[in-house]
């Protein structure tokens, strides 16, 4: 069993749809838990970055980590073309020179 | 991509033959990362470096190496490339906290497409 499990999709939803991206784990000594957004032939670029448990917004994107049930989400509000991307879930812990765990990311298409 | 540049962008290259890769930085940040790219893997650690002259290995380091003899230059290579290599590479790097060690953002380059015919 993978460290992190992500759905590849693809996932198409139409333009102003509200998007759920999900991941699931089973380490528990994972503390930080981010979200990467990647275009097609682009590095990834940092989304979103929590600490531990709760929610964190910013702007139209919403990241919630629940740690009883090892499940993190990604919302996107009112979706837009230029969203469609692959999203990448990835996880870390506290502690030396601190290794990062990412999902293999599940590709987004936002129809216009 | 946060001051990071890597070259060459493409490369085809023969089984058995070296190549090195290379990842330069303008951030000045501690930490600088190699991954590669594969689908249904995800991103997988390579090599990594905590400073100059200061590497050590991730989860997939078999026939890879690595030198760093500047801050803002990190090299990857091949010693004898096989097509299991072929691959999307991407550098990372992320700075350092109060306490010497690496934060959890990671910034990464665009990546080097790889070929190993």
């Amino acid at each position: 069993q993978k460290e992190v499990e992500q759905d590849p999709g693809p996932l198409s939803v139409p333009e102003g749809a509200i998007v759920s991206l999900n991941c699931t784990y089973s380490n528990s000594a994972f503390q930080y838990f981010m979200w990467y957004r990647q275009y097609s032939r682009k590095g990834p670029e940092l989304l979103m970055y929590t600490y531990s448990s709760g929610n964190k917004e910013d702007g139209r994107f919403t990241a919630q980590v629940d740690k009883s049930s090892k499940y993190i989400s990604l919302f996107i509000r009112d979706s837009q073309p230029s969203d469609s991307a692959t999203y990448l879930c990835a996880m870390s812990y506290p502690g030396g020179y601190q290794k990062v765990t990412f999902g293999i990311g599940t590709k987004l298409q936002v129809i216009p | 991509d946060a001051g990071i540049t890597q070259s060459p962008r493409h490369k085809v290259t023969e089984t058995g033959t070296p190549v090195t890769l290379r990842c330069h930085q303008t951030e000045n940040h501690r930490y600088m990362y190699w991954y590669r790219q594969d689908p249904g893997h995800g991103l997988r650690l390579i090599h990594y470096s905590y400073g100059v002259k200061d590497t050590d290995k991730g989860e997939v380091s078999d026939g890879y190496s690595v030198s760093r003899s500047k801050t803002e230059d990190f090299l990857l290579t091949l010693e004898s490339a096989t097509s299991s290599q072929t691959s999307v590479y991407f550098c990372a790097i992320s700075e350092s906290n109060i306490s010497g060690f690496p934060t959890y953002e990671q910034y990464f380059g665009p990546g080097t497409r790889l070929t190993v015919t």
